[in-house]
């Protein structure tokens, strides 16, 4: 069985401060890891990938993500967050077996 | 190249009516996924196909919900009798897929189709 747990359904930062949004998983397998976003309307987006290479991974848009396997954490942070950033991101998991698993999502604010 | 695709994008229906949502997967993609996004929820797995294989059907909330992959590529999600609750988005996304499955590779989303049931 596979979990994906996002810690904080909501964040709220100001415009230039550091973003982290945080993901624990818990999976039998050793599984790929992946972060998407979604902005208003839209449909979802990959941001970066995890498959088992560097642990630290970085994506678009300046998100980079950690692969911690003795925390079973998969944190995805930016140093300094724009208006643009403000969206619905998604924390999931995926191995071989079959379809993937969902996190419920945290939903960032940057205030200006 | 082009994306995933998805039609109609917005469709709105009475109770009671049955519905077809479509998914064209990008090209070569053997692995493709519908799932349904209620307003401020996350995602809700519905249907997996994967190649050839009996498709995980696990997700699909109740017998009204069914779903084909003809082909191996253009996919539809039926609902039948259509209840208010099923109002919702509805997403498919494709991937490329391993010999085994298609889990480790990372997801082309669609638009999305956004149902209204009146």
């Amino acid at each position: 069985a596979q979990s994906v747990t996002q810690l904080d359904s909501h964040v709220s930062v100001s415009e230039g401060t550091p973003v982290l949004l945080r993901c624990n998983y818990s999976s039998s397998y050793s599984p790929s890891l992946f972060w998407y976003v979604q902005h208003p309307n839209k449909g979802l987006q990959l941001l970066l990938k995890y498959t088992s290479a560097a642990t630290l991974v970085k994506g678009i848009n300046g998100f980079e993500a950690e692969f911690k396997k003795s925390e079973t954490s998969f944190h995805l942070t930016k140093p300094s967050a724009h208006m643009s950033d403000a969206a619905e991101y998604f924390c999931v998991a995926g191995t071989n077996a079959g379809k993937s698993t969902f996190g419920d999502g945290t939903t960032l604010t940057v205030k200006p | 190249g082009a994306g995933v695709s998805q039609s109609p994008s917005n469709k709105v229906t009475e109770k009671g009516k049955d519905v077809e949502l479509r998914c064209d997967p990008i090209s070569g993609h053997t692995a493709l996924y519908w799932y349904r996004q209620s307003l401020g929820q996350g995602l809700e797995f519905l249907i997996y196909f994967q190649g050839n294989s009996a498709p995980d059907k696990s997700g699909l909330p109740s017998d009204r919900f069914s779903a084909e992959r003809t082909g191996g590529s253009v996919s539809t999600l039926t609902i039948q009798r259509t209840q208010q609750e099923d109002s919702a988005v509805y997403l498919c996304a494709s991937s490329f897929s391993g010999p085994s499955g298609g889990g480790s590779y990372e997801q082309y989303f669609g638009p999305g189709t956004r149902l209204t049931v009146t």
